[in-house]
């Protein structure tokens, strides 16, 4: 079974509006983390925001948040004033506790990740 | 500085060579690892290196060997290359496996073989 689920393989957004990036995941372990990574076309990595399972606000990183609804397993990103920049991959992943032989080893799980446009 | 890095960035080879990626973290974190993303995007782990500790992908072939000298370092090294390996592969690292942990990753490297 999928982890994580991006169901938003591509999106437009009009340049300065607000767009939500779509996540939920599947997880039993009741100690997780949640992160957002974006991929521009350069094709690196770069990390966005962090959000724990047992944090009760949501995560904020200047012009990123997370909206956070653990009882839905949602984990959605908020881009708030859209820039031309802000056009890119973007992947949502979970890393679950390590769990030992057969169980999760702690490493990061990815959706399949939703393509940003952003127009001027 | 480059917190994670990689080399080499690009790398074309023929089917059947041998072939290594290096990586190296400036961090001092625990813990390495090896992604793969396909021609869909798709990341998926590979390998990681926990304090000498590895723990494989049941998937991968064997033909992928990590190779971790020290706690700074996590190579990759491929024998006898497929068509299918080309992908672009990320090297990453954190301060240990824990579940808060943030990975960070090097800025890959596109291998293609022909």
């Amino acid at each position: 079974a999928q982890k994580i689920t991006q169901t938003q393989p591509g999106m437009f957004v009009q340049e300065k509006e607000a767009v939500t990036l779509d996540c939920t995941y599947d997880t039993s372990d009741p100690s997780y983390g949640l992160f957002w990574y974006k991929q521009p076309s350069s094709g690196e990595m770069i990390f966005l925001i962090y959000q724990g399972s047992y944090d009760q606000q949501n995560a904020t990183e200047g012009r990123y948040s997370l909206n956070f609804q653990k009882a839905r397993k949602s984990a959605n990103l908020v881009i708030s004033a859209s820039q031309l920049g802000d056009s890119a991959m973007y992947f949502c992943a979970m890393r679950e506790r390590v769990l030992g032989y057969g169980g999760s080893q702690g490493n990061l799980i990815f959706g399949k990740g939703t393509k940003l446009s952003v127009k001027p | 500085d480059t917190a994670v890095s990689q080399t080499p960035k690009y790398l074309v080879t023929q089917m059947g060579n041998d072939k290594s990626i290096k990586c190296e973290q400036n961090l001092g974190h625990d813990t390495m690892y090896w992604y793969k993303q396909d021609s869909k995007k798709f990341l998926k782990i590979m390998f990681s290196y926990n304090n000498k500790e590895l723990i494989i992908n049941e998937t991968v072939p064997n033909r992928f060997s990590p190779k971790s000298p020290d706690k700074a370092h996590l190579n990759l090294h491929i024998n006898s290359l497929e068509l299918g390996d080309s992908a672009v592969y990320f090297c990453a690292s954190s301060q240990d496996r824990g579940a808060g942990n943030t990975i960070y990753f090097g800025e890959g490297s596109w291998l293609t073989v022909v």
